[in-house]
């Protein structure tokens, strides 16, 4: 069955350092996103993204975030200037076969990051 | 934008027993309500899911009930088993918006 694969799985970082986390979404889906969960609190979601562009963000998703598809395949979520508070676990979801956002979500592994 | 709220925090039932978790939403235009599973450690994945069109949805020992007018749905897991544990969250308006989440423990 396919998956949506994330890589690293663990990414340790310095404050204020740049990184970006990768995501291949199932193959044949069109809706990818990027969440993040904090150590032991909920699901939150960061953007969304159709068609080439974003289509919806949260208030958490500032200008320090930006998400491309640099390729066919992959999703990038890059944060500039990583600060304590980005620690978290980052996961990326693919959806969607043409029949718009209300389908089911499948999420890839996640990637913890650790900003020290 | 949409504000989901799920109730309990913390749910502990005796193997076999039953399990009811329920969440609440704000906005009207909602559609679409999903609920994953997530072990430790584990990303989330969907257990069952309903359409605003249906009042309830049952999957073998899962169900979700839906009621639109109180802007309510809930999860019910029956008989329940050891590997029930884990967190579970609700969600709706395309998902975005998650609860946040209802830790299961099943005690053998």
């Amino acid at each position: 069955e396919p998956e949506v694969t994330q890589t690293p799985s663990h990414q340790v970082t310095q404050m204020g350092q740049e990184v970006i986390l990768r995501c291949v979404p199932i193959s044949n889906h069109l809706y990818f996103y990027w969440y993040r969960q904090i150590l032991g609190q909920k699901v939150e979601f960061l953007v969304s993204f159709y068609n080439n562009e974003i289509s919806e963000k949260s208030e958490i998703f500032d200008d320090q975030f930006s998400v491309e598809r640099p390729d066919g395949s992959n999703f990038t979520l890059k944060i500039r200037s990583t600060k304590l508070e980005d620690s978290a676990m980052y996961f990326c979801a693919s959806s969607g076969h043409g029949l718009g956002i209300l389908n089911e979500q499948f999420f890839g592994p996640g990637t913890r990051l650790t900003v020290l | 934008g949409e504000n989901v709220e799920q109730h309990p925090s913390t749910l502990s039932v005796q193997e076999g027993d039953s399990a009811v978790i329920k969440c609440t939403y704000s906005d009207s235009a909602s559609n679409y309500f999903p609920w994953y599973k997530q072990e430790l450690g584990k990303r989330p994945q969907l257990i069952i899911d309903i359409r605003s069109n249906v009042g309830e949805k049952k999957d073998q020992r899962i169900a979700v009930t839906l009621n639109k007018t109180a802007k309510h749905f809930s999860l019910h897991i029956t008989e329940t088993q050891p590997e029930d544990s884990a967190v579970y969250f609700c969600a709706s308006e395309g998902q975005f918006y998650f609860g946040t989440g209802t830790s299961l423990t099943v005690i053998p």
